[in-house]
């Protein structure tokens, strides 16, 4: 049971638009943490995709945004390609658990 | 070349230790925090230690603290995991990663491709 809780599974076809929620509470995103997302190819380490609820790194297109509200965050690809199926991770600090949590992940498929 | 490089990994028997490394490149590791972050096989992401840019503040989850140790040897530019006590539930790849700042932000701009440790009898 991930602290940071997002859908298993999303999945869209190419070109398409889709989202993945991040639902926190009161001691994470809603105590006014940030939230980052990372992004897990097969069979690859993690790599940071946005940083600080809405900031992409440098190299990161900008298909890949991200927003943040009171208890929660999203994650939203636009122009949905092939090269996006693989794994994402939403991250942020606990402060009841003194440390980073992260959400369970969700897959996303290209169909 | 920016990187980290994790080694150390293996299979270990129930209630042994290993001790893993993390080999920094390309950047002086003291001026940075670095975390240890570790992924059960078909699992999600669990994070486990960071060290203060000055190694003055380590914090852990509660899951491994007084079994898993995090430290460093400047003179090397490396960072180290001690873990004592694995149970089989220690299975996992583990991940070193940096944190962006000097201060400790929680959270990783830089991953390594990690070691996979494996708690068998």
């Amino acid at each position: 049971q991930s602290v940071l809780t997002q859908p298993p599974s999303v999945s869209g076809a190419p070109g398409q638009r889709v989202t993945i929620s991040c639902t926190g509470s009161s001691s994470n995103i809603g105590a006014g943490y940030d939230v980052h997302w990372y992004q897990q190819l097969p069979g690859t380490a993690p790599k940071l995709l946005i940083s600080n609820n809405s900031n992409r790194p440098s190299g990161v297109p900008d298909r890949f945004s991200g927003s943040k509200s009171v208890t929660s965050a999203s994650l939203a690809i636009t122009g949905l390609q092939a090269e996006d199926e693989a794994d994402y991770y939403c991250q942020s600090y606990d402060s009841s658990l003194s440390g980073v949590v992260f959400g369970g992940g969700t897959k996303v498929t290209v169909l | 070349q920016v990187q980290l490089v994790e080694s150390g990994g293996g299979v270990v028997q129930p209630g042994r230790s290993l001790r893993l490394s993390c080999a920094a490149s390309g950047f002086t590791l003291s001026r940075y925090a670095v975390h240890w972050v570790r992924q059960a096989p078909g699992k999600g992401l669990e994070w486990l230690a960071v060290m203060s840019y000055n190694g003055d503040n380590k914090y852990y989850v509660d899951s491994v603290k007084g079994r898993f140790t995090i430290s460093r040897d400047t003179s090397k530019n490396t960072l180290y995991l001690q873990m004592d006590s694995l149970t089989a539930e220690d299975t996992a790849l583990f991940y070193c990663a940096r944190d962006p700042y000097f201060e400790t932000n929680w959270y990783f701009d830089l991953w390594g491709r990690g070691t996979l440790v494996t708690v068998s009898s």
